[in-house]
């Protein structure tokens, strides 16, 4: 079973607007913790926001904030004001504390920003 | 955030060759680092997990003496594909774990491989 979900492979929206790109995920591990990284066509993976199994409130990163429904197993991210330096890959990534710190990446969501 | 260098970002190589692939941590000691490869449009395979002074940690299917992996220092992993061949063509990205805030991984900028 995949561990990691991603079911958008791509998608469109427009400068300014805000965008939710989708990540479940599935586990039994208690203590995890779920990351978003950015590639754009450089191909560098830029670290964008992180959300603790335990923590109580949604992460936020300036634009960036993660819808985190723990019952659900979701962890999207929302970006808001979309900007056109914003179009690139976006991966969701879980990391099981119990399992030597390892990424379990998803199949990514490639986001388009047009004016 | 911290920094990871790797070095080179882009190698073409004969097929038959070994080609050594840097992964550096800048701004911080790095207990554990990965490699991970990365087909075009496809996401991120690990490959191995390097840990500093011991043997790495290689992923099931993982060809452990053909990615040849040594974790020399708490800054320095290398990763050296031995006897390179074309369907070893693909990019290779490695990251180093900080142990704060969230021990979150962070990326080198990647190293394209090209086999001829």
């Amino acid at each position: 079973a995949q561990k990691i979900t991603q079911t958008q492979p791509g998608m469109f929206v427009q400068e300014k607007e805000a965008v939710t790109l989708d990540c479940t995920y599935d586990t039994s591990d208690p203590s995890y913790g779920l990351f978003w990284y950015k590639q754009p066509s450089s191909g560098e993976m830029i670290f964008l926001i992180y959300q603790g199994s335990y923590d109580q409130q949604n992460a936020t990163e300036g634009r960036y904030s993660l819808n985190f429904q723990k019952a659900r197993k979701s962890a999207n991210l929302v970006i808001s004001a979309s900007q056109l330096g914003d179009s690139a890959m976006y991966f969701c990534a879980m990391r099981e504390d119990s399992n030597t710190d390892k990424l379990i990446f998803g199949t990514g969501t490639r986001l388009q920003v047009f004016p | 955030g911290a920094v990871v260098s790797q070095h080179p970002s882009r190698v073409i190589c004969k097929s038959g060759t070994s080609v050594k692939i840097e992964c550096r941590s800048l701004d911080f000691q790095a207990t554990t680092m990965f490699w991970y490869r990365q087909f075009p449009k496809k996401s991120l395979m690990l490959m191995a997990t390097s840990n500093e002074g011991s043997k790495a940690t290689y992923e099931q299917g993982v060809e452990k003496d053909k990615f040849l992996i040594n974790h020399a220092s708490l800054t320095l992993s290398t990763l050296t594909v031995t006897s390179a061949h074309p369907e070893d063509s693909s990019f290779y990205i490695c990251s180093a774990s900080a142990a704060f805030p969230y021990n979150e991984q962070f990326f080198g900028p990647g190293t394209r491989l090209t086999v001829l």
